[in-house]
């Protein structure tokens, strides 16, 4: 039973096309996260949902686009793949408060060629 | 600029030794929190500190918070290969309720039998 589950684990593509990362939560958390983990495994805030509705886009480029069809579900949609978007990308949920922990997905590895 | 710092980056350690990691800023928390991650899996919540000079205890590893809330120390006692892993420690944005959190660089431990 797994409480946040992303789909695909990997991912190989090559620059300049257009992929999409799935992310689901059995938790009945009301927020969604997408993080970014870059080689050196720093993890970097992207998009926070909350209840369907954005609530964070940190200054990430618009080729990348989140969507959120219920608060058990937050997509990935990345237009136009450059290499420098190769990276592990995270999906999380929480409750909606500061104070209690995220529950990861396993992640899905990126790769551009 | 790194809101939260991790030290040291780096710590290989023979099984059965003790090790402290840091995780210091200039600015004040209203809580923090630490995590472990495995190659290839996503950060799991180990702990979450919330009153300055808390300290929590969980079997071998045991959790400091600052007394100004700005810092944190984790603690390992009898180190075992299977502490080996990423360790990050995290919290909201200062000043700004609701946020995402923010992760530190992690520190990277390796426990050798």
């Amino acid at each position: 039973d797994t409480a946040v589950s992303q789909t695909p684990k990997y991912l190989v593509t090559q620059m300049g096309n257009d992929k999409s990362i799935k992310c689901e939560q059995n938790l009945g958390h009301d927020t969604m996260y997408w993080y970014k983990q870059d080689s050196k495994k720093f993890l970097k805030i992207m998009f926070s949902y909350n209840n369907k509705e954005l609530i964070i886009n940190e200054t990430v480029p618009n080729r990348f686009s989140p969507k959120s069809p219920d608060k058990a579900h937050l997509n990935l949609h990345i237009n136009s793949l450059e290499l420098g978007d190769s990276a592990v990308y995270f999906c999380a949920s929480s409750p909606w408060t500061d104070r209690y922990g995220y529950t990861f997905g396993s992640g899905t590895r990126l790769t551009v060629v | 600029t790194q809101l939260l710092e991790q030290s040291p980056q780096f710590l290989s350690i023979q099984e059965g030794e003790n090790l402290t990691v840091y995780c210091n800023s200039s600015s004040v928390f209203s809580s923090l929190q630490w995590y472990r991650q495995e190659p290839g899996e996503g950060p799991v919540l180990l702990v979450t500190v919330v009153t300055g000079g808390e300290v929590k205890k969980l079997k071998r590893l045991t959790f400091q918070f600052g007394d100004a809330r700005k810092d944190s120390s984790l603690h390992i006692t009898a180190a075992q290969p299977g502490d080996t892993g990423l360790y990050l420690c995290a919290g909201p944005r200062p000043n700004q309720a609701g946020t995402a959190l923010i992760f530190g660089k992690g520190t990277t431990l390796s426990v050798s039998s």
